[in-house]
Formats: C-alpha cells, structure tokens, sequence
C-alpha cells in the first residue's frame, strides 16, 4: 500500500505530556498537511509543507503545536503539555504541488488526554 | 466563513443512485470544488474534483452548473458501503487548505 501512512493509529496520554506523531506521504507528493478533527466536525487545517518548507502555519492551535519536515518526505506534529482540549483526530495529507491536485489522506492519529 | 452549503444528512435505497447537492455560491472563476468521503474512524477519501465540466469516474460523476453555484456528486448505484459523511470544498483561494464543513450524512438503506 503506497497511501499516507501515520504512526500511531491511536495514543492515549496524561495531561501535561508531550506528544509526536509521524506522517509518511506518498513518496511522489511534495506538499503535506496536518489537520485536526474534532466529534462530529470536518477536518480543520492546521498547517503545510512543501517539501521542508513550512509555508503556513498561523492555523496552528497555539504556540505548544509545531510541526516539521527536516528532509522534505516524513512530517512530525509534536503538542506540548497536553491539555484536555486536545483529544481529537489528528489527519496528514499528501498532494502534488499543483494547486488543483487533490489531498489524498491518511487515516489519522486519535489523540486521547486523560 | 462557509464555502459550501450542505443537507446534514439523506437516505437512499440501495441500488439507487444517490444524488447529493452542493452550494457554492461565493465560488470564484478559478477555485476547483472538491468531493471527499469519509468513513467512521478513517481518513477522508478523495471521489472526486472539477472546475466547470462535469466530470465522472469510477466512484462517481459530478454535476456543476454553469454559473458554477451549485453542483450534485451523483453515486450511480448506492451500496451500503457507500454510507459515510460527503463533503463538498472548495479550495480557499489563498493558502492551500481545505475548509471541510460538516458535510452530508449519507445513509444507504437496504
């Protein structure tokens, strides 16, 4: 299978921890995505990449999510001390960098803060 | 700031085609409308996208009017697999997002 991959599928954790999560792409794409789904919402953009560079990111939560993409394929979202509001989904997409391609996404992280 | 406007939820007989409506009336000339799907407890599947032709392929075709307002994702013959949340987008114009809404719920019935 050579769709979005991310890693893990589900984490539980205290409040007040760090947490990371991986996204591997599909291979080809240039750009990729984070997104956060909360019950019963759409999918909410969080921020993107092309390639290692971060060209939008004043959608992210708060200054304890920051992202990155050191070498332009895997991504990381890192949130810092964990607060109870931060139980969501947490969705990566690919995409080629012409503007009309499609997303194509992965099937996401389900954060849960104790 | 919604793009699109959406029914919260319909029903379809399986084996019927499902017809699900989009309004998009803030459209602009060069922004692409967008179907995905998405399934419990999975990622958003992408169907489908087009700027003003209608356009079909193997999950679906896609209706858009021609003042480009409005525009119906049609699912030819509805199976119970198809049950899931549709949205409709369209591509913000500045930045690269999606803005999904909360989409239709789609409930195919026996």
């Amino acid at each position: 299978d050579t769709g979005v991959s991310q890693d893990p599928r589900h984490k539980i954790t205290k409040r007040g921890q760090n947490v990371t999560f991986r996204c591997d792409p599909i291979s080809e794409h240039n750009r990729l995505y984070w997104y956060r789904q909360t019950l019963g919402q759409g999918p909410e953009f969080l921020t993107y990449f092309q390639n290692e560079a971060q060209l939008e990111k004043s959608r992210l939560l708060s200054d304890r999510f920051s992202a990155e993409r050191p070498k332009g394929s895997f991504s990381t979202l890192e949130i810092q001390r964990t607060e109870q509001g931060d139980s969501a989904m947490y969705l990566c997409a690919s995409s080629f960098t012409e503007s009309n391609q499609p997303q194509h996404f992965g099937d996401g992280t389900r954060l849960s803060i104790l | 700031d919604a793009k699109t406007t959406q029914p919260t939820s319909m029903d379809c007989a399986e084996g019927r085609a499902a017809n699900l409506p989009c309004n998009h009336s803030t459209i602009s000339g060069n922004e692409y409308v967008y179907w995905y799907r998405q399934i419990h407890s999975q990622g958003p599947q992408y169907i489908i996208h087009g700027l003003k032709n209608n356009e079909t392929n193997e999950m679906a075709s896609l209706i858009i009017t021609e003042d480009r307002k409005s525009s119906t994702l049609i699912l030819p013959h509805a199976t119970l697999r198809d049950t899931a949340v549709y949205y409709c987008i369209v591509r913000v114009n500045t930045g690269n997002q999606f803005y999904f809404g909360t989409g239709t719920s789609l409930t195919v019935i026996p």
